[in-house]
C-alpha cells in the first residue's frame, strides 16, 4: 500500500460531460502529480502541485484543470470529455517539491475513466 | 532532450528463467534512474533506484546497475516467479529534467509455471 488514495476507482461517462478525480497524498507528502496512462501513449505527465501551488505543467489539455487544497488533497477536473480521454489517471505524491533520487514518486491505484 | 527507451514487450518466460529488460536513456547531466513495477489493477510501485554512476539498485531479487558509459540501466533477475508477472517501467529524473520524471513505455512480463 503506497498510502496514496484515489477515488473513484472507475468512472463511466458520456462525451461532453465533466468529471472530477480526487487524490489524497501519502501522509507527510506535499507534492502531488497527475499522470495519464493510455495504451497508445504510455504514461504522460499532466501537472504537479506543491503545497497548494502549481509547480510544473506537462501535457495537460486546456479542458483539464487541477488544484491542491489546504489539506493537500488534489482534484483533477476533466471537462468537455472526448472518447480519446478514456484512460487510467494516476496520482502520485512525493515529500519534496522536486522529485528525484531522494524523493521518489509514490503512486495511487488510479482512476479508470471510460468515455462513451 | 530527456528520454527513456525500453525493450519492446511482451516478454514471456518460464518460472525460474533469467530475466533481462533493457533500458537506455538520454539525458543531460547525471540523472537518478529508477525501475517501477505495475501489477494488474494497481498503480506503479518503486522497485529500485540508483542515484549515481556505477551504483547498483536491488530489491526482491531484482538488480540494475547505472552504466554511464553505455547510458543504460538494465533490469535483471536470476530466477523469475509467477508473481513477478507485471509491467516494468524504467524512468529517470534529475536537475536537468526540471526534476520531472520521464518514463519508458513499459515492458509487460508474463511468467508461466
Amino acid at each position: 500500500d503506497s498510502g496514496v488514495t484515489q477515488t473513484p476507482k472507475h468512472l463511466i461517462t458520456a462525451t461532453g460531460q465533466r468529471v472530477t478525480l480526487r487524490c489524497s497524498p501519502r501522509s507527510g507528502d506535499l507534492s502531488v502529480y497527475w499522470y495519464q496512462q493510455s495504451l497508445d501513449q504510455g504514461l504522460q505527465f499532466l501537472i504537479q502541485y506543491y503545497n497548494g501551488e502549481e509547480r510544473a505543467k506537462g501535457n495537460i489539455l486546456e479542458r483539464f484543470s487541477a488544484q491542491q487544497f489546504p489539506d493537500l488533497h488534489s482534484e483533477l477536473n476533466l471537462s468537455s470529455l472526448e472518447l480519446g480521454d478514456s484512460a487510467l489517471y494516476f496520482c502520485a505524491s512525493s515529500v519534496a517539491p522536486v522529485a528525484g533520487g531522494n524523493s521518489p514518486l509514490h503512486f495511487g491505484n488510479g482512476t479508470r475513466l471510460t468515455v462513451t | 532532450g530527456n528520454s527513456v527507451t525500453q525493450m519492446e514487450g511482451p516478454v514471456t518466460l518460464s518460472e525460474e528463467a533469467f530475466l533481462t529488460i533493457n533500458c537506455t536513456y538520454t539525458a543531460t547531466g547525471y540523472p537518478s534512474l529508477f525501475w517501477y513495477v505495475q501489477y494488474p489493477g494497481e498503480g506503479l510501485q518503486l522497485l529500485l533506484k540508483a542515484t549515481k554512476a556505477d551504483d547498483k539498485g536491488s530489491n526482491k531479487g531484482f538488480e540494475a546497475t547505472y552504466r554511464k558509459e553505455t547510458t543504460s540501466f538494465h533490469l535483471e533477475k536470476g530466477s523469475v516467479q509467477v508473481s513477478d508477472s507485471a509491467v516494468y517501467f524504467c524512468a529517470l529524473s534529475g536537475r536537468n529534467t526540471g526534476n520531472q520524471f520521464y518514463f519508458g513505455t513499459g515492458t509487460s512480463l508474463t511468467v508461466i509455471p
